[in-house]
Parts: C-alpha cells; structure tokens; sequence
C-alpha cells in the first residue's frame, strides 16, 4: 500500500551538532512537504519540494528532494534547543495526503 | 488574519457515546481535512470536505462521518466510541481542493475515551 517511511524514529543530539532525517515513498511523489510539530502542538508546515532534485535552504534547514522524487531528506546544520520536535514528511498519494510517523529530534543541552 | 480554530481543546467521553468536533478554518480556505494522531503517530487521513460535501476519505470506519457548513466551517462527528478512539483530532484547511496544497492545521482536539 501507500506507504511514507522515516528514519530514524528518534534522535537524540547535542546542541550545536547536525541532525538528519530522511524520508522514503514506496511509489513516485508529485511533491513531498515536511513539517514540524512541537511537543503539545500541532504540526506546522515547513516547506514543499516539487522538482527532481531539488534542494531548499531554510536558516540552518536544508530540504532535499530525490532525483526518481521517492526521497527526501531535512537536514539542520547546528541544532538549537527551538529545534526540538518531531519532524513529518508527507506525501500526496492519489487525493490523499499521507504521513510518515516523523522523526523526534531530542537536543542534549 | 486568524488562523485554524478548532473546539473543544479537550474532551472525555465514555465507550459507545457520540461526539462533534467543530473546526473553522484559516481565513480565505475553502477546504477542511481531518486527522487522527495517536500518541505518537503521524496524523491518519480521515477525510475531506469541500463545497459542503465529502470529497475524499481514509481508511476509517462509517462511525466517523462530518459535515462542512456554507461558510466553510466542518463538524468531526464519531459515534459509538471505542477506547481506540483516542487521540488528537486534527483539522486542516487549504485553499482548493488539490490535497498538494500545503496543509494548515489547527491547534486540535484532545479526545480520550474511557
């Protein structure tokens, strides 16, 4: 079935270190969004990527999206503790959206 | 510019009751989509509603039916609750119909079932 996969689950890194996290599509995507949900909030949308290939800089947030568009990946250069969350991406599949099950970004003071 | 509103914040029920979630949503977006997040979860397509009508659906039981007014507000309404009901109920609205429109989510409605 439809399926959006991340990994890792979890992550736990020391503030000032990089964190990635990636996310694959069983089938091709016309685009792929991520957002962001704070601990006790709701999650908020952080950008969309369209083209094969393409990549997006938000700050210290690198966006990528796959050459064959069935990956992607975020990556944040530097953490901050305002980084902590858990990070979905989520994928157009027919009229549906779909999510992943997020990567939860835990930051070590 | 008010954003996604969604009442009540928190709700409790008891197995085999009924409940209405209400939504309204962001200023100029005509379409509302619903969620489920379990503890833990990503959010789960319940469906979606546009021009007052259901236009898409996930894979949830006929126990989750909604309905979406002329000014473009919706109703969640779950009937016969099950303890497997609970969860954060999301709402989300967007401009048009296309699901690749970015999604703006309300605060939700924290729902437990006893």
């Amino acid at each position: 079935g439809q399926q959006v996969m991340q990994i890792p689950q979890y992550q736990h890194v020391q503030e000032g270190e990089d964190f990635t996290t990636y996310c694959n599509s069983s089938t091709t995507l016309s685009n792929i969004q991520w957002y962001k949900q704070r601990p006790g909030g709701h999650p908020v949308f952080l950008i969309q990527l369209v083209k094969s290939g393409e990549v997006k800089k938000q700050k210290r947030l690198t966006f990528q999206f796959g050459e064959a568009k069935k990956n992607s990946s975020l990556h944040i250069t530097a953490t901050q503790t305002t980084d902590v969350g858990t990070y979905f991406c989520a994928g157009p599949y027919g009229d549906k959206i779909i999510f992943g099950k997020g990567t939860r970004l835990h930051i070590l003071p | 510019d008010a954003g996604v509103t969604q009442s009540p914040t928190h709700l409790i029920k008891t197995r085999g009751q009924q409940v209405t979630l209400r939504c309204s949503p962001k200023s100029g977006h005509d379409t509302v989509s619903w969620y489920q997040q379990a503890l833990g979860q990503g959010p789960q397509f319940i469906f979606q509603y546009y021009e007052e009508e259901e236009r898409q659906r996930g894979n949830f039981p006929d126990r989750f039916s909604g309905h979406q007014f002329p000014n473009y507000s919706s109703e969640l309404n779950v009937n016969a609750l099950l303890l497997g009901d609970s969860a954060l109920y999301l709402c989300a609205s967007s401009p048009r119909t296309s699901m690749t429109d970015t999604q703006y989510f309300g605060p939700g409605t924290r729902l437990t079932v006893l």
